[in-house]
């Protein structure tokens, strides 16, 4: 099965910018999207099929993909991004969806 | 404004069958835009896909548990649901379970599917 690999975290200071990964064998040739989970509640989606960002998500919020890694951007970050961040991947060859394992980002 | 709201039972035994139910309001679960899915998540763990419908009853299902799982739709209720047939582990099934609509389109390469929209998500715990 298509195996997805995200750092377990990531720490940035308030107006930094975060980088999360995703990693996958050809990544690339698949749909990447990005969900975003606060403590106690339904993740949320804030980049879909790679690149795109759903109505009411800042534009701090960025994504892109090439080669074997999927990237999510969060430029200006703010407390209010403390959250984990899952990548979730479809796979259209195979009809399935693959989430990554997920990475707590910590606004320092 | 579209809502899903999950309902079933909160404590199951091991070995006996989950069913869970998604009701869908401000939309209607025959549009044909979307598919409509189920994912989990066991306390303190990732996000696991569960499998997506459409309203046709075509479906997705996770290779991992295809075998445990049916999925189905009721266009008169404007719901769907999942049956899942429970290990004899406790811990493998226990989870909230969300149910989400699945925005879709097709092109000549094939079927493309993004989880858009989140219902508030249902714990089920499962003891003997």
């Amino acid at each position: 099965s298509y195996v997805v690999t995200q750092p377990p975290s990531v720490s940035v200071a308030p107006g930094k910018t975060a980088s999360i990964t995703c990693a996958g064998n050809d990544i690339v040739s698949k749909s990447v999207h990005w969900h975003q989970q606060k403590p106690g509640q339904a993740p949320v989606l804030v980049i879909y099929y790679d690149t795109d960002r759903p109505s009411g998500i800042p534009e701090r919020f960025s994504g892109s993909n090439s080669g074997n890694t999927a990237t999510l951007t969060i430029s200006r970050v703010e407390a209010g991004d403390e959250a984990d961040y899952y990548c979730q991947v479809w796979d259209s060859s195979l009809g399935q969806y693959v989430f990554g394992t997920g990475t707590k980002v910590t606004v320092l | 404004q579209l809502q899903l709201q999950e309902s079933g039972p909160g404590l199951m035994k091991p070995s006996e069958t989950l069913s869970l139910t998604c009701t869908v309001s401000g939309d209607s679960i025959t549009n044909r835009q979307f598919y409509w899915g189920w994912i989990r998540q066991p306390p303190g763990k990732g996000l696991e896909w569960i499998g997506s419908i459409f309203h046709t009853g075509s479906t997705y299902y996770n290779p991992s548990l295809k075998t445990r799982v049916t999925m189905s739709v009721d266009t008169s209720t404007n719901q769907f649901s999942l049956s899942l047939s429970l290990t004899s582990v406790t811990a493998a099934d226990t989870a909230v379970y969300y149910c989400v609509r699945d925005s879709h389109y097709y092109d000549s390469s094939g079927y493309y599917l993004v989880s858009d929209s989140w219902g508030q998500g249902t714990l089920v715990t499962v003891s003997s």
